[in-house]
């Protein structure tokens, strides 16, 4: 089975960093996705991590550690609109499904 | 279209009526899936279709709920003899395969009154 942990809700000040925790257990491990889903929309692609270490994607940046069953979400220079829910989801690979995490509502306040 | 089609948009039923959703997913992705969420809730997921393989039926909350992939495009989600609990948005995604990017539709937002 699968099992994901990460914070509910975080809050974080605009300008500053924020890191969104995610643990993980599952059975067989190919990868991990981010995604962001702002209120009443649907949720959007943000990485995918295969390998450990850390991918930077502008503002954003993901890290993986295939061994300790975690992986973070980092936010830089934090805007207002950056107010969303992230989702951590790993995937086993081959024809299982990819697995949500339930999210982290972070809430960006000036 | 280019992306992920859910439709209706919004459907509103009365209680112990029977309701379709339909997900029209993006052309040549072998995935599709479908989660429910509640206002201020997590995705839940329901089920899972990958290519000709066993759908993963594992989500679905009582045997009210049942889902078909048409020829390996086209989803139609049922939920027989709605009950207000069913109120949720009802998303769709699809993906070319479990190792890359899903994409999401914009939901279909069931109440049940």
């Amino acid at each position: 089975g699968q099992n994901i942990d990460q914070p509910t809700e975080m809050t974080a000040t605009e300008g500053a960093i924020v890191q969104i925790n995610c643990t993980y257990q599952t059975s067989g491990f190919n990868g991990l996705f981010w995604y962001q889903q702002h209120a009443g929309e649907a949720p959007t692609f943000l990485s995918y991590n295969v390998l450990d270490g850390l991918e930077e994607k502008g503002r954003f940046s993901s890290f993986l550690s295939r061994s300790k069953g975690y992986s973070y979400l980092l936010l830089k220079e934090l805007q207002m609109k950056d107010s969303a829910s992230y989702l951590c989801a790993p995937y086993s690979g081959g024809y299982q499904k990819v697995t949500f995490g339930t999210g982290t509502k972070l809430q960006v306040i000036p | 279209g280019a992306g992920v089609s859910q439709s209706p948009s919004n459907k509103v039923t009365e209680k112990g009526k029977d309701v379709e959703l339909r997900c029209d997913p993006i052309s040549g992705h072998t995935a599709l899936y479908w989660y429910r969420q509640s206002l201020g809730q997590g995705l839940e997921f329901l089920i899972y279709f990958q290519g000709n393989s066993a759908p993963d039926k594992s989500g679905l909350p009582s045997d009210r709920f049942s889902a078909e992939r048409t020829g390996g495009s086209v989803s139609t989600l049922t939920i027989q003899r709605t009950q207000q609990e069913d109120s949720a948005v009802y998303l769709c995604a699809s993906s070319p395969g479990g190792n890359t990017e899903a994409f999401f539709g914009q939901g279909t937002r069931l109440t049940v009154v």
